[in-house]
């Protein structure tokens, strides 16, 4: 059972574009929505998270919105560089405990 | 601050054996848990430990386990490797419910 699906699996875009990859999920105690970024040989790493009181975050070039009613949520990188070409991968977590449940992540190329 | 160190970084075993890896976390955090990375089925989250204590479990079976020393360090074992066990093995470490940060995992291969 795939609680978190995420789209697309790939994408391409020139430098200098906006990227989106988007998620949705299906249990309702979700309370807490991270993204996180993982090169080749690496682990992943916390790009930037939302909780669903709030419908967008925005840090630097990476934003999130939030429909909590749609049960989605989505990842945009505005003026995407050749660095940011990686693997992303949304995530939910329920409010008690630790378990995160990872979409089945988008592998970005940013074309210079 | 030093971030989640995994050991070993890759491991080559073979059928039938056992394993053991190593996670230490991020100074002051009293939560690690594990995950199961592989090209067919993505990230997988094993189980999770707290104050030495498992507060969560995924759905792997009983070959996989774990323990939490008192310093905060985990291990997890897997017992009668299979071939489909080859993966890469990511440890996360957390203050209780802040944000989980992952070291680069160990990169488990059976023969």
């Amino acid at each position: 059972q795939q609680q978190v699906k995420q789209s697309p699996q790939s994408l391409i875009v020139q430098k200098g574009g906006i990227s989106i990859i988007n998620c949705a999920y299906e249990n309702t105690a979700f309370d807490y929505f991270p993204w996180y970024q993982q090169f080749p040989g690496k682990g992943p790493a916390l790009l930037i998270a939302i909780r669903p009181d709030v419908s967008e975050k925005k840090e630097g070039r990476f934003t999130i919105s939030f429909n909590k009613s749609a049960k989605q949520f989505s990842l945009h990188i505005m003026d995407s560089q050749p660095g940011d070409s990686a693997t992303y991968f949304c995530a939910a977590q329920k409010a008690a405990g630790n378990k995160l449940t990872f979409g089945g992540g988008t592998r970005v190329l940013v074309k210079p | 601050k030093a971030g989640v160190t995994q050991t070993p970084r890759y491991l080559i075993k073979t059928r039938g054996q056992q394993v053991t890896l190593s996670c230490s976390p991020i100074s002051g955090h009293r939560s690690v848990s594990w995950y199961q990375q592989t090209p067919g089925q993505g990230l997988q989250f094993l189980f999770e430990y707290f104050s030495e204590t498992q507060r969560n479990k995924g759905n792997f079976p009983g070959r996989f386990s774990g323990r939490q020393f008192s310093n905060s360090r985990s291990e997890m074992n897997v017992s009668t490797l299979e071939l489909g066990d080859s993966a890469l093995y990511l440890c996360a470490s957390s203050l209780s419910g802040g944000p989980q940060h992952f070291g680069d995992g160990t990169r488990l291969s059976i023969l």
